[in-house]
């Protein structure tokens, strides 16, 4: 099982700042299968980032992502205050593997 | 527009049995793959596993292999999630999630249900 280790655990940030979210893995895999989500309190999970680097529907190009082999990252370039949440990377390579989470919160 | 509507909250006794529901509309339910991850209380996220509503295949994370079973019904585009032998440790927020084509990723996500274990 590849484990996806993230840090920092809470990004204390001002609005306008810029976001840089680490999701180390175990071992490497398809960089294909790297996704990143964010998820607010009270509410379901929501794509942001396919493919390692693809930004899903709808998603501001504030949020970027990068990476390959074992690290990647999901940077946001100037925090708006609706992106305070906590964001997480997940992975498949059998079985499916998520990440621990980053809270971004407002500093 | 693609949606999954999970049904509601539910409370049950220890060495009970859940099961979930997950109504998909807006595509054709049985190209995709449904997912189930689940939340506990203040934690992350944990994947369970997944169905195909085509063929009925499941794949299973070890963790739930033998108490939990995943099936799909396709004349009401609805896929199902039940475990059994509940503990308090499986108190947590259930979600379903439409499966990508390529690259396994989750989208959308159902607004997950809320299942409670307590005596």
């Amino acid at each position: 099982e590849i484990v996806l280790t993230q840090s920092p655990g809470t990004l204390s940030l001002s609005p306008g700042e810029r976001a840089t979210l680490s999701c180390r893995a175990s071992q490497n895999f398809n960089i294909n299968y790297l996704v990143w989500y964010q998820q607010k309190p009270g509410q379901a999970p929501r794509l942001l980032i396919y493919g390692a680097s693809n930004r899903a529907a709808g998603i501001p190009d504030r949020f970027s992502g990068s990476g390959s082999g074992t690290d990647f990252t999901l940077t946001i370039s100037r925090v708006e205050p609706e992106d305070f949440a906590v964001y997480y990377c997940q992975q498949y390579y059998s079985p499916l593997t998520f990440g621990g989470g980053t809270k971004v919160e407002i500093k | 527009q693609f949606q999954l509507v999970q049904s509601g909250a539910e409370v049950k006794k220890p060495g009970a049995s859940v099961k979930v529901s997950c109504k998909a509309s807006g595509y054709s339910f049985t190209n995709y793959d449904v997912s189930w991850v689940r939340q506990a209380p203040g934690q992350g996220l944990e994947w369970m596993g997944w169905i195909s509503p085509y063929t009925g295949n499941t794949k299973y994370a070890q963790n739930f292999q033998g108490r939990v079973a995943m099936t799909a019904d396709t004349s009401t585009s609805t896929a199902y999630m039940e475990m059994s032998s509940l503990r308090s440790d499986d108190t947590a927020v259930y979600y379903c999630a439409r499966v990508g084509l390529v690259g396994y990723w989750l989208d959308p996500w159902g607004q997950g249900t809320l299942v409670t274990v307590s005596s």
